[in-house]
């Protein structure tokens, strides 16, 4: 069965650092641009981060930018989220997902929370 | 920036009856960047529709998916007690490379 597993969540204070990481299973995650996405609590979806295929280009949203860096390491079949300078707004749920147009197959999510 | 509008926020149905979803772009987009997920309370978005009109692989037929422009429609002809959910539209672009719609609510009534 398809899966993306991500980890590496949990209680962060403000200023601090964590890094997410999100493994693939059962599909080569080098064929595919893939994604972070994350969504506070009651609210809706927000594009984060995005790496393509090969790893070349990254691209991150401007709430994001300068904090957060999305890497891959294709060898290990795995994508990765260092997020450092957090913030209380970065408190949410986390997920990464394969696409480069949209997202055709997520993780289930891991709940990052920014707090004193 | 386009900004994506959905509506109506929330919508009560019955199991049968038709929901009609709407997804409105501030300003014309390409088609084949829109795509539409589902949203169950504690898990993943699923993609329900992509290029507008395509139902993903393991959607059933009663989803279907239109428009151009700047108008969006999803439609579940018959509701199943398990399509009561979140839906939310989403288009592809430069900047920001992912935008959403705030989402609507579907539940039963």
């Amino acid at each position: 069965e398809m899966q993306l597993v991500e980890s590496g969540g949990g209680l962060v204070k403000p200023g601090g650092s964590l890094r997410l990481s999100c493994a693939a299973s059962t599909f080569t995650l080098s064929a595919y641009d893939m994604n972070w996405f994350r969504q506070a609590p009651g609210k809706g979806l927000e594009w984060v981060s995005s790496i393509v295929s090969g790893g070349a280009f990254m691209y991150h949203a401007e709430s994001v930018q300068g904090r957060f860096t999305i890497s891959r390491d294709n060898a290990k079949n795995s994508l990765f989220l260092q997020m450092d300078s957090l913030r209380v707004e970065d408190t949410a749920v986390y997920y990464c997902a394969r696409g480069r147009i949209f997202g055709d197959f997520w993780g289930q999510g891991i709940l990052v929370t920014v707090s004193s | 920036e386009v900004v994506l509008t959905q509506s109506p926020g929330s919508l009560s149905l019955s199991p049968g009856e038709r929901a009609t979803l709407s997804c409105r772009a501030s300003q014309s987009v390409v088609s084949s960047y829109l795509a539409w997920y589902q949203q169950k309370p504690g898990q993943a978005p699923r993609l329900v529709i992509s290029g507008a009109s395509t139902r993903a692989s393991g959607i059933p037929d009663r989803f279907s998916g239109s428009g151009s422009g700047t108008d969006f429609t999803l439609t579940i002809s018959r509701l199943e007690p398990e399509d009561f959910a979140v839906y939310y539209c989403q288009l592809y672009g430069h900047s920001p490379r992912f935008t959403f719609g705030p989402g609507t609510k579907v539940d039963a009534k």
